[in-house]
C-alpha cells in the first residue's frame, strides 16, 4: 500500500485561498468516501479537519472544506490566516487497510 | 473528556523488546476501532495497523506486519504496540487513534472511520 501523494509544500498570502491535492488509487481515494484530512502543529498531535471527504468536525472553521473527484481528493483552505500555517495529510481507508499521505506544508506568507 | 493517554518516552537499545500503551479514559473501549500510526523525526504520518478491541482483530501494514504486535487488554482500557527486537530505526513517535466515524443509516463505520481521537504520543527512541 503505497502513500497517497500531496504536494510538499503550498504557500499562499493571508485572506487567499490554497487547495491541496491527494492522488491515491481506485483501491483507495477512488473506491471509498472515507478520505479525511488532519492537520498538525510542531510537537503536536494531528487533529481531524475534515472527515468523510467533505464533512467538518464540531469547531473546525469552515474555511477548510473538501471535496473529492475521481482518485483526487482536494483540501481547500480559504481566507488564509497566520494559524493555518501547519503540516496537513490526507488519508483514505482502504479495504484491509488505512493510508496517509505524504503531507503538505502550508506556509503563510 | 474521553482521552487516550498514552505511555512516556522510551530509550532502548538495538535488539531490546519493548511494549507501549494506549489507555481510553472512557467507558467505550470495545466499541472502537484503534489504530497506530507512526511519525519518524521530521517526517510524515505512516498507518502501522488496527485492531477492533472487541475481538482483537488485526490489520497490518505490510510495511510494519511481522515486526510489530498489536493488542488490547479489555480489562484495562488499553491498547499495546510491541515489539520483540527494537532497530535504530524504529525511532520515532507513536500515536494511537480512535476510528470514529458513523454511516448515514447510523451504523459504526468500524475501521473505515476516520481518525478522530488521537494520544498525544509516545517517542521511541532506539540507539546503542
Amino acid at each position: 500500500q503505497s502513500a497517497l501523494t500531496q504536494p510538499a509544500s503550498v504557500s499562499g498570502s493571508v485572506g487567499q485561498s490554497i487547495t491541496i491535492s491527494c492522488t491515491g488509487t481506485s483501491n483507495d481515494v477512488g473506491a471509498y468516501n472515507y478520505v479525511s484530512w488532519y492537520q498538525q502543529y510542531p510537537g503536536q498531535a494531528p487533529k481531524v479537519i475534515i472527515f468523510d471527504v467533505s464533512n467538518r468536525p464540531s469547531g473546525v472553521s469552515s474555511r477548510f472544506s473538501g471535496s473529492k473527484s475521481g482518485n483526487t481528493a482536494s483540501l481547500i483552505i480559504s481566507g488564509l490566516q497566520a494559524e493555518d500555517e501547519a503540516d496537513y495529510y490526507c488519508s483514505s481507508y482502504a479495504n484491509s487497510a488505512n493510508v496517509f499521505g505524504s503531507g503538505t506544508r502550508v506556509t503563510v506568507l | 473528556e474521553v482521552q487516550l493517554v498514552q505511555s512516556g518516552a522510551e530509550v532502548k537499545k538495538p535488539g531490546e523488546s519493548l511494549r507501549i500503551s494506549c489507555k481510553d479514559s472512557g467507558n467505550t473501549f470495545t466499541s472502537y476501532w484503534i489504530s497506530w500510526v507512526r511519525q519518524m523525526p521530521g517526517k510524515g504520518l505512516e498507518w502501522v495497523g488496527r485492531i477492533d478491541p472487541s475481538d482483537s482483530y488485526t490489520n497490518y501494514s505490510p510495511s510494519f506486519n511481522g515486526h510489530v504486535t498489536i493488542s488490547v487488554d479489555t480489562s484495562m482500557s488499553t491498547a499495546y504496540l510491541q515489539w520483540s527486537s527494537l532497530k535504530a530505526s524504529d525511532t520515532a513517535i507513536y500515536y494511537c487513534a480512535r476510528h470514529d466515524g458513523f454511516h448515514s443509516t447510523g451504523y459504526y463505520l468500524g475501521e473505515a472511520g476516520y481518525f478522530g481521537l488521537w494520544g498525544r504520543g509516545t517517542r521511541v527512541t532506539v540507539s546503542s
